[in-house]
């Protein structure tokens, strides 16, 4: 079955890079995204790639694909305070469009 | 000019209640979801719906049942509740055939 697996947590100083990692077993997966969640609040879509792509940048956000390893990765550039949440990996499985979750990474931001 | 929504925000009923989670999306998207997000923060599929199929995850107890009266609504009605379905639940919905969904604010269930 699906499965994706993240590291619980990460803390990084204001101003530093990010790097929130993720892999995952299914290797027909068409579409791999990136959630932010704060707290008490719902999940908001950070940004996806496809599965053909091995790098995307939008903004201070830089995912990279590398699909031979299955691993994902979430450059998040400068870090605020702002930043601080739980990042959600997923990937796409064909049946009903579903996605499968990550456990999550809890980023916490030091001023 | 709430995208995806729920009601109510927070719940608390006894065991063996049944009870019902609002959720509308104001989109025009084809397909909406339910999730549940442990106290872990582990998050989990249990449905997906569009107008053609509903796709059900098997490890979702029979006592969840989602109902849509139309396509912008998918509600969640749970039968008989038992203290392990206290959890965050989520409404989502997306495009048809595109993968990116939106989520509502979460419904947080408490069963007591």
């Amino acid at each position: 079955g699906e499965d994706v697996e993240q590291s619980l947590f990460l803390s990084v100083r204001e101003g530093d890079s990010s790097v929130i990692n993720c892999t995952y077993t299914d290797s027909s997966s068409t579409y791999l995204y990136w959630y932010k969640q704060e707290p008490g609040a719902g999940l908001q879509l950070l940004t996806y790639i496809f599965s053909n792509m091995d790098m995307k940048q939008d903004q201070r956000l830089t995912v990279l694909l590398n699909k031979k390893d299955k691993h994902l990765s979430l450059r998040i550039a400068d870090t605020q305070t702002g930043d601080s949440a739980i990042y959600f990996c997923a990937e796409k499985y064909d049946a009903g469009n579903m996605l499968t979750f990550g456990g999550g990474t809890r980023l916490m931001v030091k001023p | 000019d709430t995208a995806v929504s729920q009601t109510p925000k927070y719940l608390v009923t006894q065991m063996g209640n049944d009870k019902s989670i609002k959720c509308e999306q104001n989109l025009g998207h084809d397909t909406m979801y339910w999730y549940k997000q442990d106290s872990k923060k582990f998050l989990k599929i249990m449905f997906s719906y569009n107008n053609k199929e509903l796709i059900i995850n098997e490890t979702v107890p029979n006592r969840f049942s989602p109902k849509s009266p139309d396509k912008a609504h998918l509600n969640l009605h749970i039968n008989s509740l038992e203290l392990g379905d206290s959890a965050v639940y989520f409404c989502a919905s997306s495009p048809q055939g595109a993968g990116e969904q939106f989520f509502g604010p979460g419904t947080r269930l408490t069963v007591l």
